[in-house]
């Protein structure tokens, strides 16, 4: 089985400031690797995925994120935070391959206020 | 259109009420799914449909009975619920869980917010 730790359950930032989400995974199998982001009482908007190949992802909404294999890490990255990323962030993972037909197991949460 | 629309966004139930809870996509996904999060927690998977067929059912109470009547619609009938089962329900699909891996994204409805009185 997988499972999905992030280690801070808020984060709060000012504007303008860079900020990192912290996500380790663990697994016995290869898996696929996520970041959603939950806006107050909306579903889950997919941030960026990594699958394979380049270990850094780009986002939409200037996110990006690391994927580090030695240390089970995919941690979440922005250089300059805005009022409107305060929301929710989960770190997500699926196992890669069909048989998994496409379940995410998440992460608790992590709460990222952005101050003025 | 990259929208999955749930209906109803709100639903208050009695114990001993029938409701269901309804989810529409058309981006000629394959796959579709029920999350329930409860508050202040991430969401957990509850049922996944491929092709129309039930392909992971994660031990959830037989008083929720998924139903995917064709490969846009899915919806979860509930019975006798327990206050417990208070939550935030979501609708996800994917364009293929079988061949996951050659498209991985699953797209999300707003959801639908259960009390259950």
């Amino acid at each position: 089985a997988q499972s999905v730790t992030q280690l801070d359950s808020q984060v709060p930032v000012f504007e303008e400031a860079p900020v990192e989400l912290r996500c380790n995974y663990s697994s016995s199998v290869s898996v696929y690797l996520f970041w959603y982001v939950q806006y107050p009482n909306q579903g889950l908007q997919l941030l960026l995925k990594y699958l394979s190949g380049s270990t850094l992802v780009k986002g939409i909404n200037g996110f990006e994120a690391e994927f580090n294999k030695s240390q089970t890490s995919f941690h979440l990255r922005k250089p300059s935070v805005h009022i409107s990323d305060t929301a929710e962030y989960f770190c997500a993972v699926s196992i890669n391959g069909g048989t998994s037909y496409g379940k995410l197991t998440f992460g608790q949460g992590t709460i990222l206020t952005v101050h003025p | 259109d990259t929208e999955v629309t749930q209906t109803p966004k709100h639903l208050v139930m009695g114990m001993t009420n029938k409701k269901s809870l309804k989810c529409e996509q058309h981006m000629g996904h394959r796959a579709m799914y029920w999350y329930k999060q409860k508050a202040k927690k991430p969401p957990e998977l509850m049922f996944v449909y491929s092709y129309e067929k039930l392909s992971i059912n994660e031990s959830v109470p037989s008083r929720f009975s998924p139903e995917c009547p064709n490969s846009s619609l899915l919806n979860l009938h509930l019975h006798a619920l327990q206050p417990e089962d208070s939550a935030l329900y979501l609708c996800a699909s994917s364009q293929d869980g079988v061949r996951w891996g050659e498209n991985t994204e699953a797209f999300f409805g707003q959801g639908t917010r259960l009390t259950v009185v």
